[in-house]
């Protein structure tokens, strides 16, 4: 039973360029959510997919944008890289938004 | 004030021990609770989740729910060295918009052998 799994497991870009992180959801699961951690932080809720759409959002600005595609799978992209957005994405996924999420092992971007 | 928090910790406890670790949470029309474990370097695992109607135990894990003040606790029975990590509470929205969990920041827990 595959569990949820992200790509790339890691990532250095520079201020200014863009990012595509990309998640599977666990077998059997629907909706995929996407968090940000900073270093010693909880997990930021970025968005969550389901049915294809965005369902809920964050306090993260446009320069954070998904899709969920008909398998379930997820993009996150970031435009307009900063230092700031230095840290480690976690997608996660359920069975229905409302349910218990499963985390993936995260990408770790680094911001030059 | 924060939808969820934690103390910080770091909280330590000797091998064998009960470890406590509590969470408060603003919204008290919650109605579900989570508990995540990260090893250092790692992200979050599911180790228990309640819902608003009772504790829970499963194993060395027990999970309580205090209502009236609202905070949920996370007990460690008989605490081995693996346990050491970082424990943190999410808790969802309570409406069905979607779901936005809020975590806290995590309590640092390490057992000493």
């Amino acid at each position: 039973d595959a569990g949820v799994t992200q790509s790339p497991t890691h990532l250095i870009k520079t201020r200014g360029q863009q990012v595509t992180l990309r998640c599977s959801p666990k077998s059997g699961h629907d909706t995929v959510s996407w968090y940000q951690q900073a270093l010693g932080q909880g997990p930021q809720f970025i968005f969550q997919y389901y049915e294809e759409e965005e369902r809920q959002r964050g306090n993260f600005p446009d320069r954070f944008s998904g899709h969920q595609f008909p398998n379930y799978s997820s993009e996150l992209n970031v435009n307009a890289l900063l230092l700031g957005d230095s840290a480690l994405y976690l997608c996660a996924s359920s069975f229905r938004p409302n349910q218990p999420q499963h985390f993936g092992d995260g990408t770790r971007l680094s911001i030059l | 004030q924060k939808e969820v928090e934690q103390n910080s910790g770091p909280l330590s406890v000797p091998e064998g021990a009960i470890a406590s670790l509590n969470c408060t949470y603003s919204d008290r029309g919650s109605q579900s609770f989570f508990w995540y474990r990260q090893y250092s370097g790692k992200s979050p695992e599911l180790i228990m989740f309640i819902y608003s109607n009772g504790d829970k135990e499963d194993g060395r894990f027990t999970a309580q729910l205090n209502k009236a003040s609202q905070y949920v606790s996370l007990l460690i029975r008989d605490s081995q060295p693996s346990d050491s990590a970082t424990y943190l509470c999410a808790v969802p929205s309570p409406e069905y918009t979607g779901n936005q969990f809020y975590f806290g920041t995590g309590t640092s827990l390490t057992v000493i052998p």
